[in-house]
């Protein structure tokens, strides 16, 4: 079984509509991060949680919400998807801040946004 | 402020030929650096990483990378390119500021031409 598990795989929806993007790990780790990747942009930082009651916003947050339900999973929100929100995003967890501590991915969600 | 360069974004060499990604980072303090790759319809999985235990870095499937301080530099070589070498390469820098977030490059995409 994967570690980090991401659901949907695939989504399209309509301009205005809310949507929710579900993330769950079986890590144990207390991180977790969402990401979007757009072609030619690489990886882009929305949201991070160090833990249950840490919410922080990343490099584009904007249009975006989270909830981080419990240590195993963290969701994130479009509340009004908007067409330029139609990207790949990507569910992340580490462990604890250590010497080089590394990110584990999910699989992704596509998200096109009509 | 940490940031990571790809020079090139599109890569083609011919397979069993050397394989060389340009990676050159920006950051204030000692970096951790990073090489994620990511296959078609997948997430990215951790080819090596720098954590300034030794300048010279040996990763999966036959990658390594030399951390060059001088030149700020992080570049992933492989000897002999395989066809399952064909994939996305991302270079990733993070500081030990507790953070442990990662700042991405724009990805190298690789073709092996047989």
């Amino acid at each position: 079984d994967a570690d980090v598990t991401q659901t949907p795989r695939n989504r399209i929806t309509k301009t205005g509509k809310r949507i929710m993007l579900e993330c769950s790990q079986t890590k144990g780790h207390d991180r977790m991060y969402w990401y979007r990747q757009d072609p030619g942009l690489g990886l882009r930082l929305i949201y991070y949680s160090f833990d249950v009651k840490d919410i922080n916003k990343g490099e584009i947050s904007d249009g975006y919400s989270v909830s981080r339900q419990a240590q195993a999973k963290f969701s994130l929100s479009l509340e009004s998807a908007i067409p330029n929100q139609t990207a790949l995003y990507f569910c992340a967890t580490s462990g604890v801040a250590g010497e080089g501590t590394e990110q584990f991915f999910g699989p992704g969600t596509r998200l096109t946004v009509l | 402020a940490q940031s990571v360069t790809q020079l090139g974004s599109h890569v083609s060499v011919s397979e069993g030929a050397l394989v060389l990604l340009r990676c050159n980072y920006s950051s204030s303090v000692p970096p951790y650096l990073f090489w994620y790759v990511q296959y078609p319809n997948q997430g990215l999985q951790l080819l090596l990483k720098y954590t300034s235990a030794a300048t010279l870095v040996k990763g999966i499937n036959g990658f390594e990378a030399e951390f060059k301080k001088s030149e700020t530099s992080f570049h992933l070589t492989k000897p002999s390119a395989h066809m399952s070498d064909a994939a996305e390469y991302f270079c990733a820098v993070s500081e030990w500021t507790g953070a442990n977030n990662l700042f991405f490059g724009t990805g190298t995409r690789l073709t092996v031409i047989p």
